[in-house]
Parts: C-alpha cells; sequence; structure tokens
C-alpha cells in the first residue's frame, strides 16, 4: 500500500528566503506526482504535475522535482512572499484505478 | 468558466439524519472521487467513480454511500451509520487517465450539532 510523507509537518521562514519541501513515497509505480495548494478552509489548488517520466516542472517562482528511483518529489520555491503562506500537499497517482495517495501537507508560515 | 462546485459550503447535522452533499462538474472528466479531511490531516479516499453507473469504495466508505447516474454529478450521503461525520469534504475529478492532473471543488464542512 502506497504510503507518502511530508516532512516538515510545519515551516516558518522569513520573507524572501529560498525554501524546499520534501514528498516521499514508498511505491515507486506511480504515473505521476502532483503538488497541491490549500488555503484554510479551501480546496486544493493544483501547482504542478510531474509525470512519472519527467524529472521536474516549473511554474513561476515553483519548481518541483521527481526522483522515482528514491521515492522523493521536492517543491522549491524561491523568494517567498507572505502570500505563499498555505499547506502544501503532494499526492502520487498510483497505478491501480487512478487513485492517489496524499501526503498529510507541509503547513508554511512565511513572515514579511 | 470550468470546474468542478460542491454544495453547501457549510452543512449541519443532527444526530440520526442522513445528508447530501452535492459534487458537479463541467470539465467533462470521466472519473471523480470523494475524500475526507480531517484537521492537520491528509486526504482519504471515501469513494471514486471512473465511469457513470460505476463506482468503488475508497479507504474509508463506511457509512457513506454515492452515486453516479449522470457524468458531470456525484453526490455523497453521509448515513446515520457514520459515527464521527464532522469533517471537511473534498470533491476531486480528473480525466480517468494515467497522466491526469486532478481538480478540487472548495468543500463542504460538515458538522453535526
Amino acid at each position: 500500500k502506497q504510503e507518502v510523507t511530508q516532512i516538515p509537518a510545519a515551516l516558518s521562514v522569513p520573507e524572501g528566503e529560498n525554501l524546499v519541501l520534501n514528498c516521499s513515497f514508498t511505491d515507486s509505480a506511480i504515473y505521476n506526482l502532483q503538488w497541491f495548494r490549500q488555503d484554510p478552509g479551501k480546496g486544493l489548488t493544483s501547482l504542478l504535475l510531474i509525470q512519472s517520466s519527467q524529472r521536474e516542472q516549473t511554474s513561476g517562482r515553483l519548481n518541483a522535482s521527481l526522483d522515482k528511483s528514491s521515492g522523493r518529489s521536492t517543491l522549491y520555491i524561491a523568494a517567498s512572499q507572505p502570500g505563499d503562506s498555505a499547506t502544501y500537499l503532494c499526492a502520487g497517482l498510483n497505478t491501480n484505478a487512478g487513485k492517489s495517495t496524499f501526503g498529510d501537507g507541509t503547513t508554511l508560515t512565511v513572515k514579511p | 468558466d470550468g470546474g468542478i462546485t460542491q454544495s453547501p459550503k457549510y452543512l449541519f447535522r443532527k444526530e440520526g439524519q442522513n445528508v447530501t452533499l452535492s459534487c458537479e462538474q463541467n470539465l467533462n472528466h470521466d472519473a471523480m472521487y470523494w475524500y475526507r479531511q480531517d484537521p492537520g490531516q491528509g486526504l482519504r479516499l471515501i469513494y471514486y467513480s471512473q465511469i457513470v453507473n460505476d463506482f468503488q469504495k475508497g479507504d474509508i466508505a463506511e457509512g457513506y454511500s454515492v452515486s453516479r447516474e449522470k457524468k458531470e454529478s456525484f453526490p455523497l450521503t453521509v448515513t446515520s451509520a457514520q459515527k464521527n461525520p464532522t469533517a471537511f469534504y473534498l470533491c476531486a475529478s480528473n480525466t480517468g487517465e494515467r497522466n491526469t492532473e486532478a481538480f478540487f471543488g472548495q468543500g463542504t464542512r460538515l458538522t453535526v450539532v
């Protein structure tokens, strides 16, 4: 059974700092890995989707990498801003029946 | 605008009542999903459907029921058998193909009173 772990559970950084969020998964048989952002009381917003054949994806200040062999993905946020404060979740789309397994998320606080 | 609409945003249930949460999508997606989120935790899969008139249990299906009579709609009923229903419920959809991006609704917060 796929297990997805996100470390750390919470992170607080000063504005302007570059940071990395980690996501690890136990089963490398995934079709893709998706990073989401969740604001308090809201749904999930898709940030980046990395296909299993890709190693990274970039969108603006965000860069996500995927290493299936080691079971790891990272989300790099450059020049963090207070507006980046949210919970970030990763999810691996498993090869069976299109089901995704989610991590518990990392809650990021960027202080002005 | 294409997207997923969940309603209501807030829902209160009395003990012993069944309630139904609505999820509608106009993305022409084949697959739809229901997740439950408890405070400080990730998402747990309740039910999912990959095609009309078919659905499968997820990891925590007990006390819940669903239907998929139309491609765009996937309502979730929280029955009285669900002993701890207070949670945030999220609906998602994707094309059902392997390299597919999932999209989420804004959620329904259910509280037992």
